[in-house]
């Protein structure tokens, strides 16, 4: 049973524009919570990460939200760029046990120039 | 710096055939994990290693085996490969101080069972 869902697939932006990726959980123990990029060929590569005891996250372009009650968390990429074109995972853990990770299916983003 | 580094990077098998996949990682990471990646499944864990001599279950272990003899090292085998084993594979490693510090990742090995 996937515990991490990104209900969309895919996502269009035109470059200058937001980017808005979703991602929700069923397991309301969860309280870490991390976005990855992945361009073909690549393994994914770390973005931004967020802990349950915060509701937002900043890191330049890209700002992650977090609703604790919804279980939900997005990421907001502000101004869109060509370079951003790629799948985003979500992903999910306890902190308090360490070891595994449970992702997303991603969702791939294309900014159209 | 290599950071983490999957061999091979493509192979193709026959159906029972076996084979060993390789990651090797220079950071001096403790954790390290394999997932697969299939269309609209995302990232499964299959093993992971919390340290050199350890092995754990993840989420899809069946029909494969783990070996860590070397921290850095972390071997994924398939003792009998079969066409549904046809995947992206990704090793990934992390250190083990900082329960908040992301994984690292390789760039995958691209494997066909035929």
């Amino acid at each position: 049973d996937q515990q991490v869902k990104q209900n969309s697939p895919s996502l269009s932006v035109q470059e200058g524009r937001i980017s808005i990726l979703n991602c929700d959980y069923t397991n309301s123990m969860f309280d870490y919570f991390l976005w990855y990029k992945k361009y073909p060929a690549e393994g994914p590569t770390f973005l931004i990460s967020i802990s349950s005891i915060k509701d937002k996250n900043e890191d330049g372009r890209f700002t992650v939200f977090l609703n604790k009650s919804a279980k939900h968390l997005s990421l907001h990429i502000v101004p869109s760029q060509p370079g951003d074109s790629a799948v985003y995972f979500c992903a999910a853990t306890l902190l308090n046990t360490g070891n595994q990770f449970y992702f997303g299916t991603g969702t791939s983003l294309t900014v159209i120039p | 710096n290599a950071g983490v580094t999957q061999t091979p990077k493509f192979r193709v098998l026959k159906t029972g055939q076996s084979m060993t996949l390789l990651c090797a990682q220079d950071m001096n990471h403790e954790y390290m994990y394999w997932y697969r990646q299939d269309p609209g499944m995302g990232l499964r864990l299959i093993h992971y290693s919390v340290g050199e001599g350890t092995t754990a279950k993840g989420e899809v272990p069946d029909g494969y085996n783990v070996s860590r003899l070397k921290k850095q090292n972390f071997l994924l085998g398939l003792e009998s490969a079969a066409p549904s084993q046809t995947s992206v594979y990704f090793c990934a490693s992390r250190p083990v101080w900082g329960a908040d510090q992301p994984q690292h990742f390789g760039d995958g090995t691209r494997l066909s069972i035929l």
